[in-house]
């Protein structure tokens, strides 16, 4: 059930933009995405629900495709505060509906 | 001050030791949850909270008990510690269980010696 990140990590100057995609083999009631600063709590950026709605963060925007059950955020013009851990926490409609999270992309922004 | 406060921020523990957790958060959010963070395993459920008095497993419950008395509290005791229970554990609160977004406290680093 655990959805799977890509890619693994990335390394930009910044400025330059930034897609993190996430991908389950189920479909989908939501799409959570956090950022984790090293040593530091997850932070909450956005949540995409089925039926096209979006909750979150004005400065990072986020796609949800139901029927590819995928989800892309964008991060545009890079600044070196968005360096850090990005997850997406996804739940599936069948069976117990319980936030799972992936892998986790490790973003590192250069000045 | 308003939020999700966890403690202890760091703690070691010798192997058979019961160990507890504490989470208390100041919102009256309904849902509450327990994650360990691993080093190539990301985060990972052990147990969540719909409301006080109700609580249920997550993905890795084993070796783990929680209790709900109060909205606010929500500990998480290791009953007997393991090395493998060695781990970065956060705990969660929100208002619902997959709608809307968490707020996660600062994390317990846990050592067991």
């Amino acid at each position: 059930q655990q959805p799977v990140q890509s890619p693994q990590a990335v390394i930009l100057r910044e400025g330059e933009d930034a897609v993190i995609n996430c991908s389950s083999s189920k479909a989908l009631y939501s799409v959570h995405w956090y950022r984790q600063k090293h040593g530091e709590a997850p932070v909450f950026l956005m949540i995409l629900l089925k039926g096209g709605e979006q909750k979150g963060h004005d400065k990072i925007s986020a796609s949800f495709n139901e029927k590819k059950q995928q989800s892309s955020l964008y991060l545009t013009a890079s600044q070196l505060s968005y360096s850090g851990t990005y997850f997406c926490g996804t739940v599936i409609i069948q069976g117990a509906q319980k936030l799972v999270f992936g892998q986790g992309t490790r973003l590192t922004i250069n000045p | 001050d308003a939020g999700i406060t966890q403690s202890p921020r760091y703690k070691i523990t010798e192997t058979g030791r019961q160990v507890t957790l504490m989470c208390h958060q100041t919102w009256s959010h309904s849902y509450m949850f327990w994650y360990r963070q691993d080093l190539g395993h990301g985060l990972r459920l052990i147990y969540y909270s719909a409301a006080a008095d109700i609580t249920d497993k997550g993905e890795v419950p084993d070796g783990y008990v929680v209790s709900r008395s109060k909205t606010e509290n929500f500990p998480l005791t290791l009953e007997s510690a393991t090395r493998s229970q060695t781990s970065v554990y956060f705990c969660a609160s929100s208002v619902g269980e997959w709608d809307y977004g968490y707020t996660f406290g600062s994390g317990t680093r846990l050592t067991v010696v």
